[in-house]
């Protein structure tokens, strides 16, 4: 079955750089998204990518795909308190038609 | 209008009760989906609709019925919860095609007493 893999916890302190991982299983996935859910609220888009791109840059967001051994990783440079959320991965599989199948979560904890 | 709108943001319900929940997006999208979401999980797929029509239910119980008037409206409803099936309902539109379209409603946190 479909399982999307993220390490459920990171701890960094302001100014530096988070990495956040994640392995997805569906080769033919064709977008791949990160997702920030702050406590309380909804699911607000951060980044996508198209799965024939390596990478994509976004202000303090990088992106890096790694077709081959289906991971996918979250950078944000010079991370700030505001940053503490959860971050999920997501892909669409062509089997759930256009759905997005979301992984665990990473919380991602920042501290002054 | 860029976004998706659900109501109410909060509901109590009795197991006896029947209740909706509401979302409505005018972006044109012609996909919409239910997601539930238990505190500090990923959300999970419940229902698809695409072009109005039901396109996937994920084994979700008969409880939960959804239904799209229109393109525009999609509604949930509820009768006969479970306390298990308290958490925040999310909804969320796209254009169909992947890419960037997908857009997230603020969800319904629902509490099932």
């Amino acid at each position: 079955g479909e399982d999307v893999e993220q390490s459920l916890f990171l701890s960094v302190r302001e100014g530096d750089s988070s990495v956040i991982n994640c392995t997805y299983t569906d080769s033919s996935s064709t977008y791949l998204y990160w997702y920030k859910q702050e406590p309380g609220a909804g699911l607000q888009l951060l980044t996508y990518i198209f799965s024939n791109m390596d990478m994509k840059q976004d202000q303090r967001l990088t992106v890096l795909l790694n077709k081959k051994d289906k991971h996918l990783s979250l950078r944000i440079a010079d991370t700030q308190t505001g940053d503490s959320a959860i971050y999920f991965c997501a892909e669409r599989l062509n089997q759930a038609g256009t759905a997005l199948i979301f992984g665990k979560g990473t919380t991602l904890s920042v501290s002054s | 209008d860029t976004e998706v709108t659900q109501t109410p943001k909060h509901l109590v319900m009795g197991m006896t009760n029947k209740k909706s929940l509401k979302c409505e997006q005018h972006m044109g999208h012609r996909a919409m989906y239910w997601y539930k979401q238990k505190a500090k999980k990923p959300p999970e797929l419940m229902f698809v609709y695409s072009y109005e029509k039901l396109s996937i239910n994920e084994s979700v119980p008969s409880r939960f019925s959804p239904e799209c008037p229109n393109s525009s409206l999609l509604n949930l409803h509820l009768h006969a919860l479970q306390p298990e099936d308290s958490a925040l309902y999310l909804c969320a539109s796209s254009q169909g095609t992947g890419s960037n379209g997908y857009t997230f409603g603020s969800g319904t946190r629902l509490t099932v007493v």
